[in-house]
C-alpha cells in the first residue's frame, strides 16, 4: 500500500512564528487531505488538495503531485493551532492512508 | 447543517464482547468510512461504504463489520472484542467519496 511520511514529527513554536509541514507519499494518488485533531480529539478538515495552491485564512497548502509531496504553511501561529496535523492520501480512491502526523505546541 | 454524529461517545466492555457504533452521516453525503485510531498504530481505515455497499475494505480480521442503511447512516460492530481492540473509533461522511471527508468526535471503546 501507499507510505505516507510526515516530517518533522513534533514542532515547538512560539505564537507568532511561521511553520511548514511536509507530506511525502510513495505512489500518485487523486485523493490528499490535511486534518487538524485539536487537543479534545476532533479532527477537522483543513484541505482537500490532490494537487495545486490552496489558502485559508493564516493556513495554505501545496500538493506537488508529479514529485509526491505536500506542504501545509501556518503563518502568524496561534496557542489554538497545537494539536496532531494529518496528512491522508488515496490512490483510485481506495482506503484513506493516514501519515503518523505531527504534533504541534505553539507556546504563548 | 449538522455534523456527522457519532453514538455512543464512551463504552466499556469487556474481552469477548460484541459492540455496534453508530454513525450518522452529514445529510446528502453518501458515502461513510470508518477508522481505527490507536497510539501504537495511528489512524487506520477499516471500512467505506456508498449506497449500502461496502465499496472499499481495509486490513482488519473479519471480526470487524458494518453496514449501511438506505438513508446513509451506517453502523460498525466489533465481536468478540479482544483487549488490542481498545481504541478511538471515528466515523467520516462525504458526497461521493472522493471529496473532502468529515469527521465525526469518534466513540472512545475501552476493553477490560
Amino acid at each position: 500500500g501507499i507510505q505516507v511520511e510526515q516530517s518533522p514529527p513534533d514542532l515547538i513554536l512560539q505564537e507568532g512564528a511561521n511553520s511548514t509541514l511536509r507530506c511525502n507519499f510513495s505512489d500518485s494518488v487523486n485523493n490528499l487531505q490535511w486534518f487538524h485533531q485539536n487537543p479534545w480529539g476532533q479532527l477537522i478538515n483543513l484541505f482537500y488538495i490532490p494537487s495545486g495552491t490552496k489558502q485559508n485564512g493564516r493556513l495554505s497548502a501545496t500538493t506537488v503531485a508529479t514529485e509526491r509531496y505536500s506542504l501545509l504553511y501556518i503563518s502568524s501561529s496561534q496557542t489554538t493551532d497545537s494539536g496532531v496535523y494529518f496528512c491522508a492520501v488515496a490512490k483510485n480512491n481506495n482506503d484513506m492512508r493516514f501519515g503518523a502526523g505531527t504534533r504541534l505546541t505553539v507556546k504563548p | 447543517k449538522a455534523g456527522v454524529t457519532q453514538t455512543p461517545r464512551y463504552l466499556i466492555k469487556t474481552r469477548g464482547q460484541q459492540v455496534t457504533l453508530s454513525c450518522s452521516p452529514i445529510s446528502g453525503h453518501r458515502s461513510v468510512s470508518w477508522y481505527q485510531q490507536t497510539p501504537g498504530q495511528g489512524l487506520q481505515f477499516l471500512f467505506e461504504y456508498f449506497s449500502e455497499t461496502q465499496r472499499n475494505k481495509g486490513n482488519f480480521p473479519g471480526r470487524f463489520s458494518g453496514r449501511q442503511f438506505s438513508n446513509s447512516r451506517s453502523e460498525m460492530n466489533v465481536s468478540t472484542l479482544e483487549l488490542g481492540d481498545s481504541a478511538l473509533y471515528l466515523c467520516a461522511s462525504s458526497l461521493w467519496g472522493d471529496q473532502p471527508q468529515h469527521f465525526g468526535d469518534g466513540t472512545r471503546l475501552s476493553i477490560l
